[in-house]
């Protein structure tokens, strides 16, 4: 199976940048996702790396490096309505499944 | 266009009752998975059905079943309720199951309450 970690909760102020650490364990890489959920609602996608590097898109930035089995997404100039819960999810080679990390809960204060 | 679409909403069940939750994908996709999200936890995977077959069963008891119609909804059936059957089921849509496939829509759940 695999094992997924991400720091439980951040706090950020409004305007500032955010680094969402994620670190997994997997028997065959084949995918990591990124989706935002708040309280109550579906997740929602954000981002998708199968290739070391880093994938931008607007104000979001997914990172990773299959070596080290560690992907960070970035979210820059923090608006109150990404308070939410970031979720990270891998999946395996030769699986359909999507296995997900417990979640980051982010709070943006003003 | 209409997301994922799931029902109900909410829904309170006694212990030992039997409950059918229901999804109907995005127009087109012909995957279906569905994930139970207990509080404070990401969601796990339960079922995956492509083209009305299971492609994947995720670590649930046999009280947990699923299927998938020809119109490619799809029901997840929960036998003897217990407690800690209380979460939201998610349900998830794709254009297919293919592996390289990342096309994952999810809908807003239903929130389940065992009491």
């Amino acid at each position: 199976g695999q094992n997924i970690d991400q720091p439980t909760e951040m706090t950020a102020t409004e305007g500032a940048i955010v680094q969402i650490n994620c670190t997994y364990q997997t028997s065959g890489f084949n995918g990591l996702f990124w989706y935002q959920q708040h309280a109550g609602e579906a997740p929602t996608f954000l981002s998708y790396n199968v290739l070391d590097g880093l994938e931008e898109k607007g104000r979001f930035s997914s990172f990773l490096s299959r070596s080290k089995g560690y992907s960070y997404l970035l979210l820059k100039e923090l608006q109150m309505k990404d308070s939410a819960s970031y979720l990270c999810a891998v999946r395996a080679f030769n699986d359909y499944k999507l296995s997900f990390g417990a979640g980051t809960t982010v709070t943006v204060r003003a | 266009d209409a997301g994922v679409t799931q029902s109900p909403t909410h829904l309170i069940k006694t212990r030992g009752q039997h409950v059918t939750l229901r999804c109907s994908p995005i127009s087109g996709h012909k995957s279906v998975s569905w994930y139970q999200q207990v509080l404070g936890q990401g969601p796990q995977f339960i079922f995956q059905y492509y083209e009305k077959e299971e492609r994947g069963r995720g670590n649930f008891p046999d009280r947990f079943s699923a299927r998938q119609f020809p119109n490619y909804s799809s029901e997840l059936n929960v036998n003897a309720l217990l407690l800690g059957d209380s979460a939201l089921y998610l349900c998830a849509s794709s254009l297919e199951a293919g592996l390289y496939n990342y096309g994952y829509t999810f809908g807003s759940g239903t929130r389940l309450t065992v009491v």
